[in-house]
């Protein structure tokens, strides 16, 4: 049973272009959720989705994020012009959403650097 | 707001001593609590949890201890291995949403 897989692992841009960070979560999961984290500091909450459905988008920022978990295929964060801030590992988690079932299994992140 | 605070930032303890990490949470309706282990450059990994219905839980080395109360958790790593070493998250999953909240981490060194 493969973990949550993402990709790429790392990723870099120039400041305004877009990146996009797919999220494959494990096998009978069906939430998936992202987190960011800047260097030396702890995981902070994006937003979380089930499939077609955002669920809590509160610790995302209103502009140039988005993220999408469709019907088919993986979830994707997206960060549209990127600034040199947006440099940091982003973690996807998934989890089986059933109740009773809260542990959330880490992906390796993707470590993104706008230059 | 939902917060969680987490102490200390470092901790260094010779190996074969006890660690103990501390945290504290401000939403009393929080009824799971995970702890994560994260190496360098790696994916945090779940190393024990614990819900709101039990007061300690305990798994070889690692135990963690909760204090619904006080709002305290504690994780407690006893005879500790140079691959102990790593930065340790705690966290606090709020019932009004399933996003987890983390503490700050603490870096565990352990000295040979």
């Amino acid at each position: 049973n493969a973990g949550v897989m993402q990709n790429p692992r790392h990723l870099v841009r120039r400041r305004g272009q877009e990146a996009r960070l797919r999220c494959s979560p494990m096998k009978g999961h069906s939430h998936v959720y992202w987190y960011r984290q800047l260097p030396e500091e702890g995981l902070k909450f994006m937003v979380y989705l089930q499939k077609e459905n955002i669920i809590d988008e509160s610790g995302m920022p209103k502009e140039r994020f988005s993220a999408e978990f469709p019907k088919e295929g993986p979830s994707i964060l997206r960060i549209q012009q990127v600034v040199r801030g947006d440099s940091a590992a982003y973690f996807c988690a998934s989890s089986p959403g059933q109740v009773g079932t809260d542990t959330q299994y880490f992906g390796p992140g993707t470590r993104l650097t706008v230059l | 707001g939902e917060n969680v605070e987490q102490h200390p930032s470092t901790l260094s303890v010779q190996e074969g001593d006890s660690a103990v990490i501390k945290c504290t949470y401000s939403d009393s309706a929080s009824n799971y609590f995970p702890w994560y282990k994260q190496e360098l450059g790696k994916r945090p990994q779940l190393i024990i949890d614990i819900r709101s219905n039990v007061g300690e839980k305990k798994d070889q080395r690692i135990a963690v201890t909760l204090n619904k109360t006080a709002k305290h958790f504690s994780l407690h790593i006893t005879e500790t291995q140079p691959e102990d070493s790593a930065v340790y998250f705690c966290a606090a999953m709020y019932s009004s949403a399933s996003k987890i909240i983390f503490g700050s981490g603490t870096r565990l060194s352990i000295r040979p």
